[in-house]
């Protein structure tokens, strides 16, 4: 079964903490795209970041970073010195080439940063 | 940049009514998604359509139809109406169908069914 965990339900943090976001995906495809969306409170999916399946190369982008490993099947992402504006929930999302044309979402992150 | 655009972006409706949600794709993006988002969910995919025709069904209502028009722009028509419908609906779209394509995201529209 393809499916997406992101096993934190909500995290709190302070101004310019460090913040690690965790999503483990399953799929028997071997082809496959992960992808990070960021939802603020004002509704909208605002697209962040994609990775495909062959391409481990880990990003850095600003004060966001990613993670992924095929070997635990993780795909984490990471906000250094946060920011009010970062407050939001974020999502994990998943692709596979015999899935195919939807994004199946994990629960969602509600990340929250506080002064 | 121009984004997915949708309207109208709330709406609300009575029991057993209709609504049409519309979607306006990025500029030269030939692929649109719909998907629906309940209160504190994660988005659930509803239906795709490539080139004016459906390219993937999900988890969509009979009650539910959809289609894309010549000029990429699609509609989500939903009829008899439900209170569990109120959600956020979003329309996505992509430049491409393949896997590849990301699926760039509108505002939403929310409706609530009262």
């Amino acid at each position: 079964a393809q499916k997406v965990t992101q096993a934190q339900t909500e995290i709190s943090v302070v101004e310019k903490e460090d913040v690690t976001l965790d999503c483990v995906y399953e799929t028997r495809d071997t082809t496959y795209y992960l992808f990070w969306y960021k939802q603020p409170p004002s509704g909208e999916l605002v697209f962040l970041i994609r990775r495909n399946s062959f391409d481990e190369q880990n990003e850095i982008s600003g004060r966001y970073s990613w993670n992924f490993q095929k070997s635990t099947s993780s795909f984490n992402f990471t906000i250094t010195a946060s920011q009010v504006v970062d407050s939001a929930v974020y999502f994990c999302a998943l692709r596979w080439a015999g899935g195919g044309n939807k994004l199946t979402f994990g629960t969602g992150t509600q990340l929250k940063v506080e002064l | 940049a121009a984004g997915v655009i949708q309207s109208p972006r709330h709406l609300i409706k009575e029991k057993r009514e209709t609504a049409t949600l519309k979607c306006y794709p990025i500029p030269r993006h030939d692929t649109v998604y719909w998907y629906q988002q309940g209160p504190g969910q994660d988005p659930q995919f509803l239906i795709s359509f490539y080139e004016k025709m459906q390219s993937d069904k999900g988890s969509i209502p009979d009650r539910f139809s959809a289609q894309q028009f010549s000029d990429y722009h699609s509609e989500l028509n939903m009829s008899s109406l439900e209170l569990g419908d109120s959600a956020l609906y979003f329309c996505a779209s992509s430049p491409r169908q393949g896997l590849e394509g990301t699926q760039y995201f509108g505002p939403g529209t929310r409706l609530t069914v009262l």
